[in-house]
């Protein structure tokens, strides 16, 4: 199985700060990776896929990089409606697997 | 519009069986894989079962294998996790959710239902 490890846990910035996650995996997953945002109460929303790929009607401050077995999402410029949690997840192989998430608070 | 409707959570003893339903609207159902994740009370995402379009390939969470079966009926479009031998840690809010690219596991899953409470406990 894929061990999938997110950091940092929890990311405190002000509005229009950058946002820089990561994500590492245990083995390559070449760019079979997407990211997720769920915000508190709700089910997960697709950001990313295929490591760089912007889901339909996600805003551009949002973009994905890497591949192999390093990742990053990068938040260009924070807004207040980014509070959230934010998962990878790979498909490189089965069994599926996601990261522990990334907390991001805006101070 | 796009629609996925998860339904049959409920409170269920360890060793008891539940079987999840998860409703679709919106697309044609036959041509997309389907997914079952599902999340423990405070905790991270945790993939649980996936069927392809057809229903011809199924996979499962080494946790799981052996005691759930995923299914999907086509001509009804409902996707179903038949869970058994429920174990406490077990207890999640289950979610389905839709391949964004017909088959292809590799483009994520870009419609999700708002999840059904699963409670296994004595």
């Amino acid at each position: 199985e894929i061990v999938l490890t997110q950091s940092p846990a929890t990311l405190s910035l002000s509005p229009g700060e950058r946002a820089t996650l990561s994500c590492r995996a245990s083995q390559s997953v070449r760019s079979f990776l997407a990211w997720y945002q769920q915000k508190s109460g709700q089910a997960p929303r697709l950001l990313i896929y295929a490591a760089s790929k912007r889901a339909t009607a996600i805003p551009a401050r949002f973009s994905g990089s890497g591949s192999g077995t390093d990742f990053t999402l990068t938040i260009s410029s924070l807004e207040p409606e980014d509070l959230a949690v934010y998962y990878c997840q790979q498909s490189e192989s089965w069994p599926l697997t996601f990261g522990g998430g990334t907390k991001v608070q805006i101070k | 519009e796009v629609q996925l409707l998860e339904s049959g959570g409920a409170l269920v003893q360890p060793g008891g069986s539940l079987r999840l339903s998860c409703a679709a609207s919106g697309f044609i159902f036959s041509r997309y894989a389907l997914t079952w994740v599902r999340q423990a009370p405070g905790k991270g995402l945790d993939w649980v079962s996936g069927i392809s379009g057809s229903g011809g390939a199924t996979f499962y969470a080494d946790s799981v294998r052996g005691r759930f079966t995923v299914s999907r009926d086509n001509s009804k479009n409902t996707l179903y996790l038949q869970m058994d031998s429920l174990r406490v840690e077990d207890t999640a809010v289950y979610y389905c959710a839709k391949y964004t690219y017909g088959d292809d596991v590799r483009t994520g899953f870009d419609i999700w239902g708002q999840g059904t409470t699963v409670t296994v406990s004595s």
